[in-house]
């Protein structure tokens, strides 16, 4: 079974500053790896995937992630916060096999961005 | 390009009323649909997820059920509301392979 583990489940930082958000997985084998953020009372929205290929993945609005299979880990990093990206991120990850692709998420980072 | 939609946006209902969410995927064929709930500062938790019209997997023993009449439409129902069936209630469609799409989430409060 696959399952996902989010460190911090709330996080602060400084607009202009670094945003790490730590997320490790535990699998068989490497799975497919996702990023999702979530505003609030809002569906959760794509921001990055690992799938195969390069390990260091962009994403949407600055983020990026790089899967590393030592480590067992896939962190999200933003060089450079805005105000904007205040909201809920959750990291997530997917069988490479099935007809269904089923995903299970981590328990989410909470990401505060204070002026 | 693909939108999904969900309805209501928001909901109260005692408990013991019942309850049917719908969510309706545009612009493709053939979508896996899934159906998550997500309580009160906590994660999503995977409640239903149909690979087609007719055929529906249960992830977790539950006061729910959930139907896939057509294609694209995925219905999630409940014929007497519990308490603890209040959250966040989002669908989400994928084509199979990779990531899934979510719709604007419905929000459930069972009084």
């Amino acid at each position: 079974a696959q399952s996902v583990t989010q460190l911090g489940s709330h996080v602060s930082v400084s607009e202009g500053a670094l945003v790490l958000l730590r997320c490790n997985y535990s699998s068989s084998v490497p799975p497919y790896l996702f990023w999702y953020v979530q505003y609030p009372n809002q569906g959760l929205q794509l921001l990055l995937k690992y799938t195969t290929g390069a390990t260091l993945v962009k994403g949407i609005n600055g983020f990026e992630a790089e899967f590393k299979k030592s480590e067992t880990s896939f962190h999200l990093t933003k060089p450079s916060a805005h105000m904007s990206d205040a909201a809920e991120y959750f990291c997530a990850v997917s069988p490479t096999s099935g007809s269904a692709r089923q995903l299970t998420f981590g328990s989410g980072t909470q990401l505060t961005v204070l002026p | 390009s693909q939108t999904i939609h969900q309805w209501p946006a928001t909901l109260v209902q005692p408990v013991g009323s019942p309850l049917s969410l719908e969510c309706t995927v545009e612009g493709t064929s053939n979508p896996n649909l899934y159906w998550y709930r997500q309580a009160a500062g906590r994660g999503l938790q995977l409640l239903f997820y149909s690979v087609g019209i007719g055929q529906i997997s249960s992830e977790v023993p539950q006061n729910l059920s959930a139907s896939r009449p057509q294609d694209r439409q995925f219905i999630l129902s409940s014929k007497k509301l519990l308490l603890s069936d209040s959250g966040f209630y989002l669908c989400a469609w994928s084509g199979g392979i990779y990531e899934q799409y979510f719709g604007p989430g419905t929000r459930l409060t069972v009084t």
